[in-house]
C-alpha cells in the first residue's frame, strides 16, 4: 500500500524551539514538495525538489525555515526558532515527474499539525 | 498569477441527491490540470478527480464528474447519490503541465445530511 508518510502526526512545542518535520515519499517518487495550510492563508506551496534538488523554495521564510532531502526515502523541513504564527497543519506530498514534462497527481501526506505555544 | 476561487465556503446537501461544487480559475496558459481534492477529518487530501485540459470530454469517477468549460475557465464537481462519507473540505486546485506547484482554491465545506 503505497503511501505518503510523515512524522509526527501532531506536534506541540514551546516558542524559539526547533522544530523537524518528517516525510517519507512514495517509493519511485521523484518530486516532493512541502505545503502548509492555515485558515487565513488556505493551502500555499513552500518548497519542492525534483530528484533531491530544491527547485522551487521562494515560498519559505528563508530565515527560519529549511528543507533537504537527505535522500530519496526521506524528506526533512525544519523551523528554527519556531514561532506562534507557525502553527499550522504542514503537508508532504509526493509525485513522479518525467523528462517529456509529464506528470502524475500529487499524493499527499496525513500531514504533520504544529503548535507552537 | 494563476489563481483558483471557490466562491461557495459552505454547502450542504441530503443524502442520496446531487450537489455541485464550483469552482473558477485564472490562467494564461493553454495547457493545464485542474484537479478536485477532498479533507475529511482525518485532514488526509484525498484526490477524487483530474482533467487534462486539452481533452473535452469531462471526466467522471463513479459518483464523481466535472463539468469542464474551458473558455469560461469554469471546472465544477457534481457527486450524485451523496453518502455520508463523503461530509469533507473539497479543494479546487491548478496545475500547469510544466510546473509541479498546486494552486489551491480556498475550499468548500460540504455537510450531508441523512
Amino acid at each position: 500500500d503505497a503511501r505518503v508518510t510523515q512524522t509526527p502526526r501532531d506536534k506541540v512545542t514551546e516558542m524559539g524551539q526547533e522544530v523537524t518535520m518528517r516525510c517519507q515519499p512514495i517509493l519511485g517518487h521523484n518530486t516532493v514538495f512541502w505545503y502548509r495550510q492555515t485558515m487565513m492563508q488556505g493551502l500555499e506551496l513552500l518548497a519542492y525538489f525534483r530528484n533531491r534538488a530544491p527547485l522551487d523554495d521562494s515560498g519559505m521564510p528563508k530565515d527560519r525555515f529549511s528543507a533537504e532531502m537527505p535522500d530519496a526515502t526521506l524528506a526533512t523541513l525544519k523551523i528554527q526558532p519556531s514561532e506562534p504564527r507557525d502553527s499550522a497543519v504542514y503537508f508532504c506530498a509526493s509525485g513522479l515527474a518525467t523528462g517529456t514534462g509529464t506528470n502524475t497527481e500529487a499524493f499527499f501526506g496525513q500531514g504533520t499539525r504544529l503548535t507552537v505555544v | 498569477a494563476q489563481t483558483v476561487t471557490q466562491s461557495q465556503p459552505e454547502m450542504s446537501v441530503q443524502e442520496a441527491e446531487t450537489v455541485t461544487l464550483s469552482c473558477t480559475y485564472d490562467t494564461s496558459e493553454s495547457d493545464y490540470y485542474l484537479f478536485w481534492y477532498k479533507q475529511p477529518p482525518s485532514r488526509q487530501m484525498i484526490l477524487v478527480i483530474r482533467q487534462e485540459a486539452y481533452k473535452q470530454q469531462n471526466a467522471t469517477e463513479n459518483r464523481f464528474s466535472v463539468n469542464f468549460q474551458k473558455a469560461a475557465k469554469s471546472f465544477s464537481l457534481k457527486i450524485s447519490d451523496s453518502q455520508l462519507g463523503d461530509a469533507a473540505m473539497y479543494f479546487c486546485a491548478y496545475r500547469s503541465r510544466l510546473r509541479r506547484k498546486l494552486i489551491f482554491g480556498q475550499g468548500t465545506e460540504l455537510s450531508v445530511k441523512p
